[in-house]
């Protein structure tokens, strides 16, 4: 089983440029949920997906969005770049079920900076 | 709204002395707690949660918290350190109507030779 995977690792860009982060979750899970962590801070929720619709959202603005694929694959795009959007994104999926918790497992992150 | 504090952005001890790392949360209905641990240029690994039942809780890498509903806290403990316990680590809460983690701000845990 090959975990959550998260590509690409590494990404440069500039203001105003757009880019694309891509998720595959862990074998059996369905749902996939994007948090952004800054230098220094604890990670931050954006979005959840679940059945190709986004299910949760956090305090972002329309700048990020996100896709969920038939095979469960997610993206995440955010548009407009800024250099405040320098931080690690991390994917997590999880499984949704008859059971209250849903435990998620998180990917190695993508660590994107805005130039 | 839920929230995290956690009590000291770093932590020091000497290896083999007794790890403390404080929580302390908000949440207006029971809340699911959970303790990570994200080593450096690398996810994160969960050590332990607290969902229902037992309130002193055992992860991995012999680490525990304990769920004080009282004092509202989760603190995570390990009666010995070991080099390799140098980390930073994230408390969050997640509320039992959704999946979203709330985390905290993170403590990194330093450890003396």
């Amino acid at each position: 089983d090959a975990g959550v995977t998260q590509s690409p690792t590494h990404l440069i860009k500039t203001r105003g440029q757009q880019v694309t982060l891509r998720c595959s979750p862990k074998s059996g899970h369905d749902t996939v949920s994007w948090y952004q962590q800054a230098l220094g801070q604890g990670p931050q929720f954006i979005f959840q997906y679940y059945e190709e619709e986004e299910r949760q959202r956090g305090n972002f603005p329309d700048r990020f969005s996100g896709h969920q694929f038939p095979n469960y694959s997610s993206e995440l795009n955010v548009n407009a770049l800024l250099l405040g959007d320098s931080a690690l994104y991390l994917c997590a999926s999880s499984l949704t079920g008859d059971s209250p918790y849903n435990e998620q497992f998180f990917g190695p992150g993508t660590r994107l900076t805005v130039l | 709204a839920q929230s995290v504090t956690q009590l000291g952005s770093h932590v020091s001890v000497s290896e083999g002395a007794l790890v403390l790392l404080r929580c302390n949360y908000s949440s207006s209905v029971p809340p699911y707690l959970f303790w990570y641990v994200q080593y450096p240029n690398q996810g994160l690994q969960l050590l332990l949660k607290y969902t229902t039942g037992a309130t002193l809780v055992k992860g991995i890498n012999g680490f525990e918290a304990e769920f004080k509903k009282s004092e509202t806290s989760f603190h995570l403990t390990k009666p010995s350190a070991h080099m390799s316990d140098a980390a930073e680590y994230f408390c969050a809460v997640s509320d039992r109507e959704d999946d979203k983690i709330i985390f905290g701000k993170g403590t990194r845990l330093h450890i003396l030779p």
